[in-house]
């Protein structure tokens, strides 16, 4: 099984709301990824946990905050975002180990509206 | 830093014919991995196909087959008998092992034509 779960599809939020993204991973890998994607853009990676802990912090805001529960749940809490954080966050994780190839894999993200 | 430069912007293809997507890249490092992903316009990134830059061998998955050249540091994707469904866009990624981050090319949008 292959498969990164997110939650919710859709998410539309005004500027002073408070919301959280859902990432799910059954596949036992240990590095899990937050990324944001503009159209027709590469995906820019926000945060990397790798074993449970943040690995990375790409200087995201700090109105975006990452939450690893477990190896296997990843949050994205929001509050107070702007019109231009409006994308879609793509949630990705990995093995992360040697003798791997360290392919990432994909959930199909959330498709984020500030309005 | 790496870099990975995908120079068309857009391809096109007629159905069952075949395309090659370009992509090049630039490290210092000798081992590390190639990736191509496929993105449709239900947007859920699929790994399409995967290089160890240790193999020699190209990879094939199915339809798609890479031409990996290190020396060059070229990393071409071709799709063979193009199907209505392979129009998506397409990004080039390199990783560089350990500790390192996947690195995308802008992409490449390809329209396959009936």
């Amino acid at each position: 099984d292959t498969e990164v779960t997110q939650t919710p599809k859709h998410l539309v939020m005004g500027m002073t709301n408070k919301k959280s993204l859902k990432c799910e991973q059954h596949m036992g890998h240990r590095a899990m990824y937050w990324y944001k994607q503009k159209a027709k853009k590469p995906p820019e990676l926000m945060f990397v946990y790798s074993y449970e802990k943040l690995s990375i912090n790409e200087s995201v805001p700090s109105r975006f905050s990452p939450e690893c529960p477990n190896s296997s749940l990843l949050n994205l809490h929001l509050h107070a975002l702007q019109p231009e954080d409006s994308a879609l966050y793509l949630c990705a994780s990995s093995q992360e180990a040697s003798g791997t190839s360290y392919e990432q894999y994909f959930g199909p993200g959330t498709r984020l509206t500030v309005t | 830093a790496q870099t990975v430069t995908q120079s068309q912007p857009e391809m096109s293809v007629q159905e069952a014919e075949t395309v090659t997507l370009s992509c090049t890249y630039d490290t210092s490092e000798s081992d590390y991995y190639l990736f191509w992903y496929k993105q449709p316009p239900s947007r859920q990134m699929i790994l399409v196909i995967r290089q160890e830059a240790y193999k020699q061998q190209n990879a094939t998955e199915n339809r798609f087959s890479v031409n990996f050249q290190k020396a060059a540091k070229s990393f071409s994707l071709k799709i063979s008998d193009s199907q209505l469904g392979d129009a998506a866009m397409y990004f080039c990624a390199y990783h560089g092992g350990s500790g390192s981050r996947l690195t995308f090319g802008e992409g490449t949008q390809l329209t396959v034509n009936p």
